[in-house]
């Protein structure tokens, strides 16, 4: 079936403007994370749905970022006020049932100039 | 809390040659542990995983065995391929759908 997908694949923005990422995971699966990736370091966690409990917000950097889920559906994470070192690629994944795992998307590549 | 610790890279090996890239980890209780690879131009795919201590897990010929009594997860193949190139990336999650805290990532380059 289909894997978890996001969008838009690249944003290039200024610094200051806000942007939205979107994530739509697989289909069932009733957790889903946001996880950032700069240049040269490892992934970092930034926030955690699962069902209808409250999120593990515990990774977010600063109160300019943000995320909402509706339901087990699309997530969206929200960057206000871009700053230079917000430039990453952002991913999100999913996962559910059984399994321990979490299935990534492709990522979104943020540049801020 | 808890954190995870892999050997720094890039590795750069022979094509059919032994791979041991080394990964430690901290954590209250028993996380599971994971192994993801990132192949140039494409996102994370999980690799291998195990959930409980002495589980191997394995995929496409790597394996790693979960030891705790050496806190360890590390990552093994008996004979890489060029394919084989990519990030590989040990990560622990605590029990089932925890948030995963992945080690820096260790890039091997393998050479024909």
């Amino acid at each position: 079936g289909a894997g978890v997908s996001q969008s838009p694949s690249n944003k290039v923005t200024e610094k200051g403007k806000d942007v939205e990422l979107r994530c739509d995971p697989i289909s069932g699966h009733t957790a889903l994370y946001w996880y950032r990736q700069r240049l040269g370091q490892g992934l970092e966690f930034l926030i955690y749905f699962q069902g209808n409990s409250a999120p593990d917000k515990s990774g977010l950097p600063s109160d300019r970022f943000s995320a909402e889920r509706t339901g087990e559906s699309v997530s969206t994470l929200t960057i206000q006020r871009t700053q230079q070192e917000d430039s990453a690629v952002y991913l999100c994944a999913s996962g559910g049932g059984t399994g321990y795992e979490q299935y990534f998307g492709p990522g979104t590549r943020l540049t801020v100039t | 809390g808890n954190s995870v610790t892999q050997m720094e890279g890039p590795v750069t090996l022979s094509e059919e040659a032994f791979l041991t890239i080394n990964c430690t980890y901290t954590a209250t209780g028993y996380p599971s542990l994971f192994w993801y690879v990132q192949y140039p131009g494409e996102g994370l795919q999980l690799l291998l995983k195990a959930t409980k201590a002495d589980d191997k897990g394995s995929n496409k010929g790597f394996e790693a065995t979960y030891r705790k009594e050496t806190t360890s997860f590390h990552l093994e193949k008996g004979s890489v391929q060029v394919s084989d190139s990519a990030v590989y990336f040990c990560a622990s999650s605590k029990g089932q759908g925890g948030k995963l805290i992945f080690g820096q990532g260790t890039e091997l380059s393998v050479k024909p």
